[in-house]
């Protein structure tokens, strides 16, 4: 079983616009979230991190929103570029021993940034 | 960018057949991990190390192995290789100095079809 999931295999959004990617979780044990960027034929790159004690991390064009009680987390990219099309993973890990740095991923959603 | 490089970057194979994928790394971080990366599934980990000789398994283990004989160079073998092994494989690391376990970085991949 998934224990994350990306239900939106794809968005498309103009240039300029906000971007915004979901991500559902089912584990209530995960309070480590990671969001990654991916291109073609590259591995994926980190972009952005939020902890459970956090309910929002900003780092410049890119913010994470955590709602814990839905087990869900959102990733807004703003304004959006060309240069964002990619394919865009969440992953959780725990915070015990046993499961951290087990990260688990979401499918991915592909965001294609349009003129 | 992590120093973080994986060989072969594409192979092709048949069934029945050895593989042996490598990932080196210049950062001298303490863990390692082997993903695979599948349509549907996103990554997903096959097996990891927290040093030297230590390894663990991970969520997709069977049918691999794998071995870390110094910091630097985790080894991924498929023993006798299939098609559902059919593939593209990544290598991440993480934990540098400070010995967490946060943000993983990850190798540009390696591209393996099994026929």
């Amino acid at each position: 079983d998934q224990q994350v999931k990306q239900n939106s295999p794809s968005l498309s959004v103009q240039e300029g616009r906000i971007s915004i990617l979901n991500c559902d979780y089912t584990n209530s044990m995960f309070d480590y979230f990671l969001w990654y960027k991916k291109y073609p034929a590259e591995g994926p790159t980190f972009l952005i991190s939020i902890s459970s004690i956090k309910d929002k991390n900003e780092d410049g064009r890119f913010t994470v929103f955590l709602n814990k009680s839905a087990k869900h987390l959102s990733l807004h990219i703003v304004p959006s570029q060309p240069g964002d099309s990619a394919v865009y993973f969440c992953a959780a890990s725990g915070m015990t021993t046993d499961s951290w740095g087990k990260f688990q991923f979401g499918a991915g959603t592909q965001v294609v940034v349009t003129p | 960018d992590a120093g973080i490089t994986q060989s072969p970057r594409h192979k092709v194979t048949e069934t029945g057949t050895p593989v042996t994928l490598r990932c080196h790394q210049t950062e001298n971080h303490r863990y390692m991990y082997w993903y695979r990366q599948d349509p549907g599934h996103g990554l997903r980990l096959i097996h990891y190390s927290y040093g030297v000789k230590d390894t663990d398994k991970g969520e997709v283990s069977d049918g691999y192995s794998v071995s870390r004989s110094k910091t630097e160079d985790f080894l991924l073998t498929l023993e006798s290789a299939t098609s559902s092994q059919t593939s593209v494989y990544f290598c991440a690391i993480s934990g540098g100095t400070s010995g967490t376990q946060e943000t993983q970085y990850f190798g540009p991949g390696t591209r393996l079809l099994v026929l």
